[in-house]
């Protein structure tokens, strides 16, 4: 069962536009949310992160959002870059727990 | 400041083998995190050591273990290989344990394929 879901397995986007990610979860008890970057060939690189008392962060291009009743976050990126294609993994976390992971979604931005 | 390194990068082995996996934190890192990454599955929690102690531990079977050596150094390793081991095995470290931490950082992962 997994907890923490990511439904679109890839997502095209053109260069410039908005890249809208979302992430699905059920654990309630989740406080702490992240956003991974991996490029092929390499571990995963921390993008972002929002403590469930928040509804919202942003650094630079991306903001993540918190809308913790329906249990979904996303990842904004705005503009997109070429450079930014790669897979994004959404993890949650219960504090004093591990990290939960998502399977990840396939971003291609287009030029 | 070196990053987390991942000895060997890829392995090939057939099944019933067994393999080790080896991971060196960052400097100064004292918890590492193994997770399994299979396609569609994204990362799956393998274990966490902190302080040469297993601290957590996900749902795998008993084949899958691991230790941490007093330089904070780690290994996996994983017993009698089946074909669904193949993945991609993703070290992590972070400063302190990693319930009380905001963040990990991975290595490049081992690419271990069971024929």
């Amino acid at each position: 069962d997994q907890q923490v879901k990511q439904n679109s397995p890839s997502l095209s986007v053109q260069e410039g536009r908005i890249s809208i990610l979302n992430c699905d979860y059920t654990n309630s008890m989740f406080d702490y949310f992240l956003w991974y970057k991996k490029y092929p060939a390499e571990g995963p690189t921390f993008l972002i992160s929002i403590s469930s008392i928040k509804d919202k962060n942003e650094d630079g291009r991306f903001t993540v959002f918190l809308n913790k009743s329906a249990k979904h976050l996303s990842l904004h990126i705005v503009p997109s870059q070429p450079g930014d294609s790669a897979v994004y993994f959404c993890a949650a976390r219960v504090y004093g727990q591990n990290f939960v992971f998502g399977p990840g979604t396939r971003l291609s931005v287009l030029p | 400041k070196a990053g987390v390194t991942q000895t060997p990068r890829y392995l090939i082995k057939t099944r019933g083998q067994q393999v080790t996996l080896s991971c060196s934190p960052i400097s100064g890192h004292r918890s590492v995190s193994w997770y399994q990454q299979t396609p569609g599955q994204g990362l799956q929690f393998l274990f966490e050591y902190f302080s040469e102690t297993q601290r957590n531990k996900g749902n795998f079977p008993g084949r899958f273990s691991g230790r941490q050596f007093s330089n904070s150094r780690s290994e996996m390793n994983v017993s009698t290989l089946e074909l669904g081991d193949s993945a991609l095995y993703l070290c992590a470290s972070s400063l302190g344990e990693l319930a009380n931490t905001d963040t990990q950082y991975f290595g490049p992962g081992t690419r271990l394929t069971v024929l």
